[in-house]
């Protein structure tokens, strides 16, 4: 079974900061990875999606890159703004069917 | 364009009761999910289905029932509720294996 791992679980930077989030899982032979965003009270948005044979995507500010070796995934957020304060979570597929999902970091950004 | 809506937003139950979580997508999605959130636990999956008439289980499927009938809906049924299924349930769907989930705003559903 897939384990996915992401660390740290709560992460406080001022506005302006660079800053990654981290995803680990423990089987290499991924179909996708996901990274989503959740706000308190709701629902998960997609931010980027990753496909086994790519390493990297970007959005805006948001890089996310994959090393399917090491079995890890980062994302970056660059020039943090208060509106990116949510709770960050990955999540791995095998299949394309069955994601499984990391406990998520919660990043607050301060004015 | 309304997305994935899930209804209804809050239910509170008694043990032994059950009900139906609902669940529509109008973007044509073959792939559609259920998903339970508890604290300290990342998302899990209960059942899922990758079209009309096909469902199969996911990690914890035990207490609940799916089926697909259409390609919009995709009910959850607790057939009788316990107080370890008070949880958040998430609905997903996405257009197929390949492409991003989008999910609904959640059930919070409490079992007393």
């Amino acid at each position: 079974k897939q384990e996915v791992t992401q660390i740290p679980a709560a992460l406080s930077v001022p506005e302006g900061e660079n800053l990654v989030l981290n995803c680990s899982f423990t089987d290499s032979a991924i179909y996708n990875l996901q990274w989503f965003r959740q706000d308190p009270g709701k629902g998960l948005t997609s931010l980027l999606l990753i496909q086994s044979s790519q390493r990297e995507q970007t959005s805006g500010r948001l890089n996310a890159s994959l090393d399917k070796s090491s079995g890890r995934s980062t994302l970056y957020i660059a020039a943090s703004q208060p509106g990116d304060s949510a709770t960050y979570l990955c999540a791995v597929s095998n299949t394309g069917n069955q994601f499984y999902f990391g406990t998520g970091t919660s990043l607050t950004v301060i004015p | 364009n309304a997305g994935v809506t899930q209804t209804p937003k809050f239910q509170v139950l008694k043990t032994g009761q059950s009900m139906t979580l609902q669940c529509a997508q109008d973007m044509n999605h073959e792939y559609m999910s259920w998903y339970r959130q508890d604290p300290g636990m990342g998302l899990r999956l209960i059942h899922y289905s990758v079209g009309a008439g096909i469902t199969d289980q996911g990690e914890v499927p035990n207490g609940y029932n799916v089926s697909r009938s259409t390609t919009e809906d995709f009910p959850l049924r607790l057939l009788s509720a316990a107080p370890s299924q008070t949880s958040v349930y998430f609905c997903a769907s996405s257009f197929s294996g390949s492409s991003p989930l989008h999910f609904g705003n959640g059930t919070r559903l409490t079992v007393t």
